[in-house]
C-alpha cells in the first residue's frame, strides 16, 4: 500500500530554521502532487501548499506564502517544508498528504503519520 | 476568498442517523469530499467527489452535493464513529477546508 512516511517530532527556539519531510514510497512519486497540512493544537485543518514532484511545480496558500517552502528531492522520493525563521504560532502538527491522481481529482487519498513541531523558547 | 462553513458540533444516538453539512456559495458547481479524523490520528479520506466512497471505507457512509451544500450523512451510526469530520473542496489552485465539525456518539 502507499506510504507517506513524516520525519519526527521536533524541538526548536524561536527564529531558527527548520525543514521536515515527507517520503513517498510504493506507487509513482512523479505522477503525484503532495501538500502539506496545517493543524494547530486544538484546531483544523490548514492547507499550506502543494507541490509535483515530476517538475517541482509548487503553488502556496495565500496565507503561508512567503512563510514557508517546499521542495522535493526526486532522488529519494521525498518532498520537504521548510522554516528560515520560526515563531511560537508554528507550533503544531503538521501533515503531508497526496493528492489522488488525475488533474480532475481534487482530494487526498493517502496521509503522512504527521509531524509535530514546537516552538518555544 | 472562498470559505466552506461546517457546524461545529452535531450529536447522534447510537443507531441513529448523523447529517453534518458543509456550506459554500455554488459549492454544488464543484466536487466536495470528506475527511473523518479520530483523535490522535492522521484524517482519512471517507468521501470523494461528492458521493464515492474510498475502499474499505463502509456503506454507511455516504455524501450528497447540490445548490450551497455538501452533505456528510452516516447511517446506522457506531460509536467508533465518533470522530472530527472535515469537508473540503477546491477554489481556482487553492484547497480549502471547513472550520470541521465533531461528531459526538451518545
Amino acid at each position: 500500500e502507499v506510504q507517506l512516511e513524516q520525519s519526527g517530532a521536533e524541538v526548536k527556539k524561536p527564529g531558527e530554521s527548520l525543514k521536515i519531510s515527507c517520503n513517498g514510497s510504493r506507487y509513482s512519486f512523479t505522477s503525484y502532487w503532495i501538500g502539506w497540512v496545517r493543524q494547530k493544537p486544538g484546531k483544523g485543518l490548514e492547507w499550506m501548499g502543494i507541490i509535483y514532484p515530476g517538475d517541482s511545480d509548487t503553488r502556496y496558500s495565500p496565507s503561508f506564502q512567503g512563510q514557508v517552502t517546499i521542495s522535493v528531492d526526486k532522488s529519494i522520493t521525498t518532498v520537504y517544508l521548510q522554516w528560515s525563521g520560526l515563531k511560537a504560532s508554528d507550533t503544531a502538527m503538521y501533515y503531508c498528504a497526496r493528492r489522488a491522481f488525475g488533474s480532475t481529482a481534487k482530494y487526498f487519498d493517502f496521509w503522512g503519520q504527521g509531524t509535530l513541531v514546537t516552538v518555544s523558547s | 476568498s472562498y470559505k466552506l462553513t461546517q457546524p461545529p458540533s452535531v450529536s447522534v444516538s447510537p443507531g441513529q442517523t448523523a447529517s453534518i453539512t458543509c456550506s459554500g456559495d455554488r459549492l454544488g458547481d464543484r466536487f466536495a469530499c470528506w475527511y473523518q479524523q479520530r483523535p490522535g490520528q492522521s484524517p482519512v479520506l471517507v468521501i470523494y467527489e461528492d458521493t464515492k466512497r474510498p475502499s474499505g471505507i463502509p456503506e454507511r457512509f455516504s455524501g450528497s452535493n447540490s445548490g450551497n451544500t455538501a452533505t456528510l450523512t452516516i447511517s446506522g451510526t457506531q460509536a467508533m464513529d465518533e470522530a472530527d469530520y472535515y469537508c473540503q473542496a477546491w477554489d481556482s489552485r487553492t484547497v480549502i477546508f471547513g472550520g470541521g465539525t465533531k461528531l459526538t456518539v451518545l
